[in-house]
């Protein structure tokens, strides 16, 4: 049964930075597209990134471009997400989930919090 | 960006009743390919969110056969033919159609 680990969030200033990891198991990561869904305390679910299986195609919403960078390490069947310039509504779980046009399998997430 | 909405926001049901949860994006949702990728998410409470159908009307591997999708377009439609306690929770259908791709608001399923 596959599996998906979210970790590296935690408390960070405005302005600041995080990267968070999701390591996977159970599954070919290199076959998968993967995403990273994100959702606010009491809030319902926001599609912030995707990314092809083989790296070479990298997808935004318009709150995440410029300051997000989402990649991957096929070797070590990691997903990562670089945030830079986090702001305060940037705080939210956020889930890495299997797949792209038709997600399937989620994380427990990792939660986010922006504040001074 | 496309808009995805739902109604209604809110479901009381009484169970072993029906419910249905409308979906609606503001663009159509064929992809190039011909195929149609609107799928459907429960979140249950304190849970992350599975997903139940997909390309419309697909139902994923463990979901019960009281759960449908149909629809085509921009009008889309998720039916639990007899709402159980375990149904409880928030509902939500989310385009992969155009990117970025976009949930629509979500559906809270009480029972009454």
């Amino acid at each position: 049964e596959e599996q998906l680990v979210e970790s590296g969030g935690g408390l960070t200033q405005p302005g600041g930075s995080l990267r968070l990891s999701c390591a996977t198991f159970g599954f070919t990561f290199t076959t998968y597209d993967m995403t990273w869904v994100r959702q606010a305390r009491g809030k319902g679910l926001e599609w912030v990134s995707g990314i092809r299986a083989g790296g070479e195609s990298t997808f935004y919403t318009d709150s995440a471009k410029g300051r997000f960078t989402i990649s991957r390490d096929n070797s070590k069947n990691i997903l990562y997400l670089q945030m830079n310039s986090l702001r305060p509504e940037d705080s939210a779980v956020y889930y890495c989930v299997r797949g792209l046009r038709i997600p399937d399998s989620w994380g427990q997430g990792t939660l986010v919090t922006v504040s001074s | 960006d496309v808009v995805m909405t739902q109604s209604p926001l809110s479901l009381p049901v009484t169970l072993g009743q029906p419910a249905s949860i409308s979906c609606r994006s503001s663009q159509g949702l064929v992809y190039d390919d011909g195929n149609t990728f609107l799928n459907w998410f429960q979140q249950r409470p304190g849970q992350s969110p599975r997903r139940l159908m997909y390309m419309v009307s697909k139902r994923d591997s463990g979901v019960p056969d009281r759960f449908s999708g149909s629809g085509s377009g921009t009008d889309f439609t998720l039916k639990i033919s007899r709402v159980e306690a375990e149904d409880v929770g928030v509902y939500y259908c989310m385009q992969g159609t155009h990117f970025p791709f976009t949930f629509g608001p979500g559906t809270r399923v009480e029972i009454k």
